[in-house]
């Protein structure tokens, strides 16, 4: 079955450092989705993306799907400690199902 | 978000106990789905809704039944609660292709 894996597990920087969390899944992707977990909460949708070679920002938030939509990375610039959490991508890894798998997620810390 | 409410938020039950866990929607999406989320696992499929009685499994379905009579619930119900369904349970909904929102979980507890 397709998996989702994430990089690194867990992060920890500097307040005002750049940072980068990857997401590769070993087939093509029909949508990936970053959502953000505070610790105990739930999860809150970040960005879609769904054409190879796309990108899209959210204040200090980039994410971007490669050309074969296989991997996704999103890069926060300027940590701040509002960034920590669990980072996690998901993705519908058959089109129109929308049942979607998710990557065991990122653990950010920042520290101030 | 007010659109999707899960109750109850936490809950501590004994072994061999039947458990239900609620999910319900203002938002009348078509699809509703149940994870659990376990560390080193993530989010895992249970079960899913796709209407009103319309239902099917997820990856780790073993051990749970679901209910959609209407559609703005859909019930998730641990017949004989094991240690091992310890976790934090997500439910999400979803309309289309434009991503999933998320409940903010139920912490169960199976001693």
């Amino acid at each position: 079955s397709q998996e989702l894996e994430q990089s690194p597990q867990s992060l920890i920087v500097q307040e005002g450092k750049n940072l980068t969390i990857n997401c590769t899944s070993s087939k093509t992707l029909y949508g990936l989705y970053w959502y953000k977990q505070k610790y105990g909460e739930g999860l809150i949708f970040l960005m879609m993306l769904q054409k190879g070679g796309e990108e899209k920002s959210h204040e200090k938030i980039t994410a971007k799907l490669d050309e074969k939509k296989q991997q996704s990375s999103l890069h926060i610039t300027a940590s701040q400690p509002s960034h920590a959490g669990i980072y996690l991508c998901g993705a519908d890894p058959i089109s129109g199902t929308y049942k979607y798998i998710f990557g065991t997620g990122t653990r950010l810390k920042v520290l101030a | 978000d007010a659109g999707i409410t899960q109750s109850p938020r936490h809950k501590v039950t004994e072994t061999g106990t039947p458990v239900t866990l609620r999910c319900h929607q203002t938002e009348n999406h078509r699809y509703m789905y149940w994870y659990r989320q376990d560390p080193g696992h993530g989010l895992r499929l249970i079960h899913y809704s796709y209407g009103v009685k319309d239902t099917d499994k997820g990856e780790v379905s073993d051990g749970y039944s679901v209910s959609r009579s209407k559609t703005e619930d859909f019930l998730l119900t641990l017949e004989s609660a094991t240690s091992s369904q310890t976790s934090v349970y997500f439910c999400a909904i979803s309309e289309s292709a434009y991503g999933y929102t998320f409940g903010s979980g139920t912490r169960l507890t199976v001693v």
